[in-house]
């Protein structure tokens, strides 16, 4: 495909669940974004790869979050032990080598805890 | 305070206005700004980028920054019912995390 893609598309889990959402960037960009959306707001950002290496996840609001990217493309963000603040929807971006601060953005996954 | 604030709206105009959205910024470390379109249950996609204070024209789009004041602006000529959307304001220090406005919701009535 031409863009990025994320999937589960819609996720509802009851609070106390793990949840595993994938990204799959365009392919040969080296860089990748995770970010969360919350109803009426922006995007803000949770971490940042840089081929397989994480190279930022200041952004991640706890323990809870976990993301990898161990071969340097399909990404997975992990979520344990959900909660419903963690309703919202989350969103991958991927940027090329040369193109460094132009990120594309998937369609996202709608997350809903119970 | 966040480091970016824009008016969330809403925005209503006929089809046919001028639209002008706007955002300021509080981190002058900022050096590339982005403008993104978001529809209802999509992604944002990227309308607009642009590096330098000035202004940036693409077909009825125009991105304006002024770093001096901390300022940018997207402005949309000859609106139509296709352009109503969210259009969130994004910004970067290069080459990492995007810091984005709350989004401004537009609507162009027919």
């Amino acid at each position: 495909g031409a863009g990025v893609s994320q999937s589960p598309r819609y996720k509802v889990a009851k609070r106390g669940q793990d949840v595993a959402l994938r990204c799959d960037p365009i392919s040969g960009h080296v860089s990748l974004f995770w970010y969360q959306q919350a109803l009426g707001q922006g995007p803000e950002f949770l971490t940042y790869f840089q081929n397989e290496a994480q190279l930022d996840k200041s952004g991640l609001p706890s323990d809870r979050f976990f993301a990898e990217r161990p071969e340097g493309s399909v990404s997975t963000l992990k979520i344990q032990r959900t909660q419903q603040e963690d309703s919202a929807v989350y969103l991958c971006a991927s940027s090329s080598r040369t193109q460094r601060n132009e990120q594309f953005f998937g369609p996202g996954t709608r997350l809903t805890v119970l | 305070q966040k480091e970016v604030e824009q008016d969330p709206g809403p925005l209503s105009v006929p089809e046919g206005a001028i639209v002008s959205l706007n955002c300021t910024y509080s981190n002058s470390a900022f050096q590339y700004f982005m403008w993104y379109r978001q529809y209802s249950r999509k992604g944002p996609e990227l309308l607009m980028y642009t590096y330098s204070s000035g202004n940036k024209e693409d077909g009825r789009f125009t991105a304006q920054v002024d770093k001096s004041s901390k300022y940018i602006s997207l402005f949309i000529r000859d609106s139509q019912p296709s352009d109503s959307a969210t259009y969130l304001c994004a910004m970067t220090q290069g080459a990492q995390k995007l810091v984005f406005g709350q989004g401004t919701r537009l609507t162009i009535n027919p």
